[in-house]
């Protein structure tokens, strides 16, 4: 059974500072997903990491993918407050990607105080 | 661009009752799921459908009906609705191009059963 692990589950921190949430899973899988969700809202994509190694930035946010490790972290720089919401790591339930759904980690809420 | 539409977006049920959460997605999209977010767990998988008239159970069915008649539309049934059941439901819809399985949600319906 595929498993989702994500650590912390709560965060609190300071603007400014940098943190790292991280995401193991079980199994092996080469596809990676993270959402981010605001409070009362549905879930928006963040990133998709492909491949082992996979890098990808959006503004203070950084996504890696360690697929020997089943590792995954999403990295924020200098924090705003406008990045507190819940983040969501998934991996697709069908090595090499399929249509069968995605398997959650129970999501980080991260709260950033000015 | 309407993307994944999903009604009614609150509901309250008293237990025994039965009902069906709509959802619609106009992006000609293959893949559809369901998933129910309960706090602290993350996101879970009811049911999914890989096309139309083809559907298949997730990891938490029991208590539910999907069916798929058209590639649009994917109505989720409830039977007799129990108090367990109050949840979020988020309806999803994906394309599988490259394997890439990026799930499009709908905004959730609110679920309370008393």
């Amino acid at each position: 059974e595929l498993k989702v692990e994500q650590n912390p589950l709560f965060l609190s921190m300071q603007e400014g500072k940098n943190y790292t949430i991280y995401c193991n899973y079980s199994t092996t899988s080469d596809r990676l997903y993270w959402y981010r969700q605001d409070p009362g809202k549905s879930l928006e994509s963040l990133f998709v990491l492909l491949s082992n190694g996979a890098v990808k930035q959006e503004g203070r946010l950084m996504a890696s993918l360690d697929t020997k490790a089943r590792l995954s972290t999403l990295h924020i720089t200098a924090a705003v407050h406008d990045l507190s919401a819940t983040y969501f790591c998934a991996v697709d339930k069908t090595w090499g990607g399929g249509a069968d759904g995605l398997t959650f980690g129970k999501g980080t809420h991260l709260i950033i105080q000015p | 661009n309407a993307g994944v539409t999903q009604t009614p977006k609150f509901q309250v049920l008293k237990t025994g009752q039965s009902m069906t959460l709509q959802c619609a997605q106009d992006m000609n999209h293959e893949y559809m799921s369901w998933y129910r977010q309960d706090p602290g767990m993350g996101l879970r998988l009811i049911h999914y459908s890989v096309g139309a008239g083809i559907t298949d159970q997730g990891e938490v069915p029991n208590g539910y009906n999907v069916s798929r008649s058209t590639t649009e539309d994917f109505p989720l049934r409830l039977l007799s609705a129990a108090p367990s059941q109050t949840s979020v439901y988020f309806c999803a819809s994906s394309t599988v191009g490259g394997g890439v399985n990026i799930q499009y949600f709908g905004a959730g319906t609110r679920l309370s059963v008393l």
